[in-house]
């Protein structure tokens, strides 16, 4: 079994702050995907990392994927009130299924 | 295009109850997933299909039961309910020739056995 291991699990930090959210894993996986996740809502898609060391930054929102596919990073920058959310990071393995870490609650207090 | 829609929302069971768990998509996906989804342990595969007629498990089927009889919707199943099965399930669906199987998620049904 492919394990995704998130940290931290829990971040509260105010508004304007940067922050890095890891997701490591000792198994390779052909791409990682990140979701946000809002309360009562389901993931949602925010990026996909395929090629060992790309990077992919949207808005104010940078994504790493490892030179070796194992782990992945998302830092965010000037974090504001609106970027509070689970974000869960999540493997794939060229199967069916995907693998999904624990996921990291961020709270951006205004 | 309403996506990938959950019903019911919210339900609560007594334990040794039954209910069906219906999710359907618009969307016209082969790849269809549910998932329970526990405090501090992400989204765990209960059970998927790849397409109609098809289905397998995934991490956590035991007590889990799904049917995939039209391409559109698949139904998850608990025959018997047990309280270690209140949790919050997503269903979630996917285009087979996606290059890289990223998901569409419905909105959740929260489920309490008591």
């Amino acid at each position: 079994t492919q394990l995704l291991e998130q940290s931290p699990q829990f971040l509260s930090i105010q508004e304007g702050e940067n922050l890095t959210v890891y997701c490591n894993s000792s198994s390779v996986f052909s791409s990682l995907q990140w979701y946000r996740q809002e309360p009562g809502e389901g993931p949602v898609l925010l990026v996909t990392v395929v090629t060992g060391g790309e990077v992919k930054k949207l808005k104010r929102l940078t994504f790493q994927f490892g030179d070796a596919r194992k782990d992945s990073s998302l830092h965010i920058t000037a974090a504001q009130p609106g970027d509070t959310g689970l974000y869960l990071c999540a493997g794939d393995d060229a199967g069916n299924m995907l693998t999904f870490g624990g996921g990291t609650r961020l709270m951006v207090k205004p | 295009n309403a996506g990938v829609t959950q019903t019911p929302k919210f339900r609560v069971l007594k334990t040794g109850q039954s209910m069906t768990l219906l999710c359907a998509q618009d969307m016209n996906h082969e790849y269809m997933y549910w998932y329970r989804q526990d405090p501090g342990m992400g989204l765990r595969l209960i059970h998927y299909s790849v397409g109609e007629g098809t289905t397998a498990k995934g991490e956590v089927p035991d007590g889990y039961n799904v049917s995939r009889l039209k391409k559109q919707n698949f139904l998850l199943g608990l025959e018997s309910a047990a309280p270690s099965q209140t949790s919050v399930y997503f269903c979630a669906s996917s285009y087979q020739l996606a290059a890289y199987n990223e998901q569409f998620f419905g909105p959740g049904t929260r489920l309490t056995v008591l």
